[in-house]
This record gives C-alpha cells, sequence and structure tokens, in this order.
C-alpha cells in the first residue's frame, strides 16, 4: 500500500539552506515528486525523480533518493521568503499520486 | 500558471445539494485526474480519465461521479451532499497516462 510521511513543519532563517525529508513505503514506486502550495493557490510541481536516479539537482533545489530506505529529500539552497509554502512529496504508482501531509517551511528574516 | 482552469473558484452551497465543478486540461493534455484536499483526510486520489475513459478510481464516494467529453474537458458531479464534502477540489492533468501531472488553481467547496 502507499504511506507517505513527512515531518509536519520546518523554520529557516533566510540566506540558509531548506531541507525537507519525506518517507513512502511502496516499492514499486516509479517516480517521486515534490510539489509547492503557497496560500489559497493550488500546487505546482516543483521536480521531481526517476526511481532508479539518486539525486537531481534543478537550480536551487537538490533532490536526493535513497531507495533502499525509501527516503525523499528536498534541499533549497539560500533560502528566500518566497519559498515560504506547504511541500508536498509524493509517490506515483500506477497513475495516481500519493501525498504526504505536507511540511510547512516558514523562512525567517 | 500550469495552463490547468478550474470553474467555479468558489462554491456555498447547503446539504442535500449537488453541484458540477469543471476542468479543462493543458493544451495537447489527454489525462485528466480530480483530487480531494481537506483538513482531516489531507490530499486524496479521486479518479483518473484517459481520452474520455475512467482509467482508475481511489476514494471516491458513490454520491460522487466524472466524466470526461470529447474536447477533454472534465466535470465532477458530487450529490446529496453532507457538511463533510467541504474541501478543495483540485483536477490535474498531463500528456499521458505516466507522465507528471500539472494541477489546477482547485474549487474551494463550502457545504453549510
Amino acid at each position: 500500500g502507499e504511506d507517505v510521511e513527512q515531518s509536519l513543519f520546518l523554520s529557516v532563517r533566510e540566506g540558509d539552506s531548506s531541507v525537507i525529508n519525506c518517507t513512502y513505503t511502496d516499492s514499486s514506486s516509479t517516480y517521486l515528486y515534490w510539489y509547492k502550495q503557497e496560500p489559497g493557490a493550488g500546487l505546482q510541481l516543483l521536480t521531481y525523480i526517476f526511481s532508479n536516479m539518486d539525486m537531481k539537482q534543478d537550480q536551487r533545489l537538490t533532490v536526493l533518493l535513497n531507495k533502499k530506505d525509501k527516503h525523499l529529500s528536498l534541499r533549497i539552497a539560500d533560502t528566500q521568503t518566497g519559498d515560504s509554502a506547504i511541500y508536498f512529496c509524493a509517490e506515483r504508482t500506477d497513475y495516481k499520486l500519493s501525498f504526504g501531509a505536507g511540511t510547512t517551511v516558514t523562512v525567517r528574516a | 500558471d500550469s495552463g490547468v482552469t478550474q470553474t467555479p473558484k468558489h462554491l456555498i452551497t447547503a446539504t442535500g445539494q449537488r453541484v458540477t465543478l469543471r476542468c479543462s486540461p493543458r493544451s495537447g493534455d489527454l489525462s485528466v485526474y480530480w483530487y480531494q484536499q481537506s483538513l482531516d483526510q489531507g490530499l486524496q486520489f479521486l479518479i483518473h480519465y484517459y481520452n474520455g475513459e475512467e482509467r482508475a478510481k481511489g476514494n471516491i464516494l458513490e454520491r460522487f461521479s466524472a466524466q470526461q467529453f470529447p474536447d477533454l474537458h472534465s466535470e465532477l458531479n458530487l450529490s446529496s451532499l453532507e457538511l463533510g464534502d467541504s474541501a478543495l477540489y483540485f483536477c490535474a492533468s498531463s500528456e499521458g497516462t505516466g507522465d507528471e501531472q500539472y494541477f489546477g488553481p482547485g474549487t474551494r467547496l463550502t457545504v453549510t
């Protein structure tokens, strides 16, 4: 079955790096995703990683995947106030996405 | 802007009523997915359509139904509404059946 878990809150100082962690349980997941949701808005696809990759970098975003431990992380370098949002980890099995509860990231000056 | 549009943005209705939520996928996308986001259940997959055909069902109640039309837009019908149906309903689309999903802005449904 699918069960995606994330820590609920993260507070980070502006300019520091943020690391958001996620664990999933379905070993048949093919892709893992990170979405961002700002207040009152929809989900914005940030990045994704194929399950046979260990790492993917996209500008300020770095995704690390440890398939053995079923652990996924998203690192945001040089965190800015505009990065304050809820970040969702999701795994894809078959055609649907299963989401974690979301990590609320607060960036403080 | 993801290119996925949803109407209406907000909907307030009473218990027992029926509503229809509408979604237009990104140009060229054949798949449409519906998700429900609520405080107690989080984001839950409801149903998936590909090129007019239902492909997968998730935690969708029998009171809920959906369809995808020949022009690829989709509608989610919610009937006999209960207070617990109050939630954000998102539509997402993808090019095929295994591609990344892009989400619309959502419809906020309030049942009073």
